[in-house]
């Protein structure tokens, strides 16, 4: 199966400031989306986004599909976006969703 | 629009029993997937139920077994239960069984003693 790495692992921010987290993938992927995962566990959809780029408020998602790799940008990030962001898709006609290590990350006041 | 339901909440069993786990799709989805999330680790993909069949499984043992009923929900059984399937265990679903956003239930925090 596809191997998913995620950076940075680990993050820390300032009220405000503004980061990307990457995701790449080890063979071509379908069906990619980007989740934010809460304290409590709850696993959110943030983007679908097999291909290029799509923007929701304060983030935004680009994938190239052909270099294997997503990029998942927060701006002016605030104390709520603290929590796991992960990414995940399968390969090929495959069911198997393989999500990646996920990126913790933590915004302080 | 209902979304994706699961049940019981938490869960906490001993070594060699057996549990059933729930979940309800969302309105309108006829695709089932679980998954289990050890704590630190990103969700492990257990299997997918597409109109009543298991349509693709992860390396999970058979213990691990399921079901999908004509309504679309699901439950997840796993039997002779192990300290090590202490985990968070999550149900999506979605619209399509290929190319489709899914989405997550809150899960089921299940603790193995």
């Amino acid at each position: 199966g596809i191997q998913v790495e995620q950076s940075p692992p680990d993050l820390i921010l300032q009220e405000g400031a503004n980061s990307t987290l990457r995701c790449n993938f080890s063979d071509s992927v379908n069906n990619l989306q980007w989740f934010h995962q809460n304290p409590w566990g709850q696993l959110i959809n943030l983007f679908y986004i097999p291909s290029g780029t799509k923007q929701n408020g304060r983030l935004s998602a680009t994938t190239v599909a052909t270099e294997r790799y997503s990029l998942l940008y927060i701006s002016s990030s605030q104390t709520t976006d603290s929590g796991v962001y992960f990414c995940a898709g399968n390969s090929g006609g495959y069911q198997k969703v393989t999500f990646g290590t996920g990126t913790k990350l933590q915004v302080i006041p | 629009e209902t979304g994706v339901t699961q049940s019981p909440t938490h869960l906490i069993k001993t070594r060699g029993q057996q549990v059933t786990l729930r979940c309800s799709s969302q309105s309108g989805h006829n695709t089932v997937s679980w998954y289990q999330q050890a704590l630190g680790q990103g969700p492990q993909f257990i299997f997918q139920y597409y109109r009543e069949e298991e349509n693709g499984r992860g390396n999970f043992p058979p213990r691990f077994s399921g079901l999908q009923f004509p309504n679309y929900s699901s439950e997840l059984n796993v039997n002779a239960l192990e300290l090590d399937d202490s985990a968070l265990y999550l149900c999506a679903s979605s619209a399509r069984v290929r190319t489709d956003t899914q989405y997550f239930g809150p899960g089921t925090r299940l603790t193995v003693l």
